[in-house]
C-alpha cells in the first residue's frame, strides 16, 4: 500500500522564479492539503483539493496555487519567490474533505529560496 | 498566524518518565488530533478525539479535550527514546484546519 508522496525532496530557487511541487495521494484517498512548515514552527495550512476543485484556503496570497488531478494528485505552485518562501512543504491526503479527516503526510518536500 | 498554541513549547525528561503536552485552540471543532514529527520529516497520525468525547487511550497515550476551554492534553506514560520528537495539535475544524506550533519532546535513556 503506497504512502503519500511528494516530489521533489529538495529544491532550491531564486527569488522570483516560479516552483511546482507535486504529490501523489495514499492509494483510495480522494483529498490533498497542502502545508507550509518554517523552521521551528507548526506547519500552516495552505489550502485543500476534493474533486479537482479548492475546498479550502488558509491565509496565503494568491501567489500560491494549486491543481488537482482526475487521479487524486496534486500540484502546489508557487509564483514569484520571496526569501520568506523557503520552508518544508508538506502533502497530506485523507479520504472526504470535511472537518479535519484523519490526514497522512508525505515527506516534505524542501524548499530554499536565495 | 494561524496556529494554536502548545505548552510546554519544549520538554525534556528521562526514560521511564511521564509527558504531559497541553494545547489551546481557537475554532469550533469537528475533532482534534495530536500527530508527531520526526527531525522535520513528514507527521505522523497518533490519535484522535471527537469533540463529544473527553478522554482517549490509545498504548501508552491518553488525550483529553475539554471544549469549554478549547483545550486538550497528550499524556505519553512510561516514556522512551525513541518518543523524542516534536508533538503537534491539530483542530479539525468545519472552516480552519490548524496545527499548535508544536511541542519538542526530548527523552533521555
Amino acid at each position: 500500500d503506497a504512502g503519500v508522496t511528494q516530489s521533489p525532496t529538495h529544491l532550491i530557487k531564486t527569488r522570483g522564479q516560479q516552483v511546482t511541487l507535486r504529490c501523489s495521494p495514499k492509494s483510495g484517498h480522494d483529498t490533498v492539503s497542502w502545508y507550509q512548515q518554517a523552521l521551528g514552527q507548526g506547519p500552516q495550512f495552505i489550502f485543500q483539493y476534493y474533486e479537482e476543485e479548492e475546498r479550502q484556503r488558509g491565509n496565503f496570497p494568491d501567489r500560491f496555487s494549486g491543481h488537482q488531478f482526475p487521479n487524486y494528485s496534486s500540484e502546489l505552485n508557487v509564483n514569484a519567490l520571496l526569501l520568506g518562501d523557503s520552508a518544508l512543504y508538506l502533502c497530506a491526503s485523507s479520504l472526504g474533505a470535511g472537518a479535519g479527516e484523519t490526514q497522512y503526510f508525505g515527506p516534505g518536500t524542501r524548499l530554499l529560496v536565495l | 498566524s494561524q496556529q494554536g498554541e502548545e505548552d510546554p513549547q519544549a520538554l525534556s525528561i528521562q526514560e521511564g518518565e511521564n509527558a504531559t503536552m497541553n494545547c489551546s485552540y481557537k475554532t469550533s471543532i469537528n475533532n482534534l488530533q495530536w500527530y508527531r514529527q520526526n527531525s522535520g520529516r513528514g507527521l505522523v497520525h497518533l490519535i484522535l478525539i471527537r469533540s463529544n468525547e473527553r478522554e482517549k487511550h490509545s498504548g501508552r497515550l491518553r488525550v483529553t479535550l475539554d471544549t469549554s476551554k478549547e483545550s486538550s492534553s497528550l499524556l505519553i506514560t512510561a516514556s522512551r527514546a525513541a518518543d523524542t520528537a516534536s508533538y503537534f495539535c491539530f483542530s479539525g475544524g468545519y472552516n480552519k484546519l490548524i496545527f499548535g506550533a508544536g511541542t519538542r519532546l526530548a527523552v533521555h535513556p
